[in-house]
């Protein structure tokens, strides 16, 4: 069935540091991919999306670029903040299976001053 | 426009009880889905609903059930409760089954 598998966590990174979170996925169909962020305590908020292979989804100066040929959806954001650190979670959608949410076990992020 | 809504925020129920947790959708939206999040875990799909019917489960055994309502809220149900049903309760609503998404923060249920 339909996978997504993250990088391990977590991430520890000083303030303004480059961000790179891995993520690649296995789907039988064509899946839309995303990227949620959780706060301590809170549920998911929806970061970023992207729905065709080569479409890049972008939010907050968070990144990330639909690789159909390496099925690959990795995050990136160039000058990290405190307020970034959270735990982010890649997902992919696939309309063959009812659209529903498949979730990676999720990256712990913690920004640095 | 108001967003996900679930309630309680937190509950402590004993091995063998039953609980129902809510949610009520985003307006306009009219599929909801449910998860639990263990600790340290990424969300695993349990079912979703559109429009009342369900449409779709995961691995999840019988005693996971649910209803949506003609107001398109919605009812998590769980009986016989064990221990590893302990875990975080996400509602999510969308417009039609795959479109976006959004979550509510979730129940915090704990079975002691």
């Amino acid at each position: 069935g339909d996978s997504v598998t993250q990088m391990e966590g977590p991430v520890t990174l000083s303030e303004e540091a480059f961000l790179t979170i891995n993520c690649t996925y296995t789907a039988t169909g064509y899946p839309s991919l995303f990227w949620y962020v959780q706060y301590p305590g809170e549920g998911l908020q929806l970061l970023l999306k992207a729905t065709k292979a080569d479409d890049k989804g972008s939010n907050k100066g968070f990144e990330a670029t639909y690789r159909k040929e390496t099925t690959s959806f990795h995050l990136e954001k160039g000058s990290v903040q405190v307020s970034d650190s959270a735990v982010y979670f890649c997902a992919l959608s696939d309309d063959n299976q009812g659209g529903k949410l498949i979730f990676g076990q999720g990256t712990e992020l913690s920004v640095k001053p | 426009e108001t967003g996900v809504t679930q309630s309680p925020t937190h509950l402590i129920k004993t091995r063998g009880q039953q609980v129902t947790l809510r949610c009520s959708s985003q307006s306009g939206h009219n599929t909801v889905s449910w998860y639990q999040q263990a600790l340290g875990q990424g969300p695993q799909f349990i079912f979703q609903y559109y429009r009342e019917e369900e449409n779709g489960r995961g691995n999840f055994p019988p005693r996971f059930s649910g209803l949506q309502f003609p107001n398109y809220s919605s009812e998590l149900n769980v009986n016989a409760l064990e221990l590893d049903d302990s875990a975080l309760y996400l509602c999510a609503s969308s417009f039609d089954r795959g479109g976006g998404y959004t979550f509510g923060s979730g129940t915090r249920l704990t079975v002691v």
